[in-house]
């Protein structure tokens, strides 16, 4: 059974904390790692998608790394906004005998003014 | 371009009847995905096709299910006869490769 775990599943934070999650995933047949942002009643945009080990990728106050072999990524949100109030998902790309993207079950941010 | 596009928006059905939704992925994307969003189980995919053949169907609950690509522009999910346990939101997603995925707004099942 293929497993991508994030956590925590919630987060409560004052606008300006900075932030961070965990995405769990299979060590083996890594072939990529998306991370998407879901806001309510709209659709999931993708943030990032990383390949190698050791990316680190970055996108306005968002950042996130990825480490293959023990299979994690972390997500950052540095000085975070009302705005970024939404789920973050990330999916393990599997590339066994059919390629598929798993999704985790998201971590729900909500950022207080 | 006009992103994916899924129909209807809104479905409100009675248990026993057919449903269809709808999907035009995005032109010149190969890979398209059905995922349904439930409180309980999150996104879990259903059904994902390649150049418009179908790769890999485990996620699909039961039979009741079935998804078709008659061509690279068009794809349907079919619940026949649907039931209560179906209400849930229904994406499509497509993408080029093993790239990022792209999703339509979904398509919202109610099964009373």
């Amino acid at each position: 059974i293929l497993n991508v775990e994030q956590s925590p599943q919630s987060l409560h934070v004052q606008e300006g904390d900075s932030t961070n999650f965990t995405c769990s995933f299979p060590s083996s047949n890594f072939y990529a790692l998306h991370w998407y942002r879901w806001e309510t009643a709209k659709s999931p945009e993708a943030l990032f998608v990383m390949t190698l080990n050791g990316d680190e990728k970055k996108k306005g106050r968002i950042s996130a790394t990825l480490n293959t072999k023990e299979g994690y990524s972390y997500l950052y949100i540095k000085g975070s906004q009302p705005e970024d109030s939404a789920t973050y998902l990330c999916a393990f790309y599997y590339g066994g005998a059919t390629n598929k993207l798993i999704f985790g079950t998201g971590t729900l941010l909500a950022v207080q003014p | 371009d006009a992103g994916v596009i899924q129909s209807p928006r809104h479905e409100v059905t009675e248990m026993g009847q057919e449903v269809t939704l709808r999907c035009k992925p995005i032109s010149g994307h190969n890979s398209l995905f059905w995922y349904r969003q439930t409180m309980m189980r999150g996104l879990e995919l259903l059904i994902y096709f390649n150049n418009n053949v179908p790769i890999d169907d485990s996620g699909m609950p039961e039979d009741r299910f079935s998804a078709k690509m008659p061509n690279a522009s068009f794809s349907t999910l079919k619940i026949q006869p649907s039931e209560p346990r179906d209400s849930a939101v229904y994406f499509c997603a497509s993408s080029p490769g093993i790239g990022e995925l792209f999703f339509g707004e979904g398509s919202r099942l109610t099964v009373l």
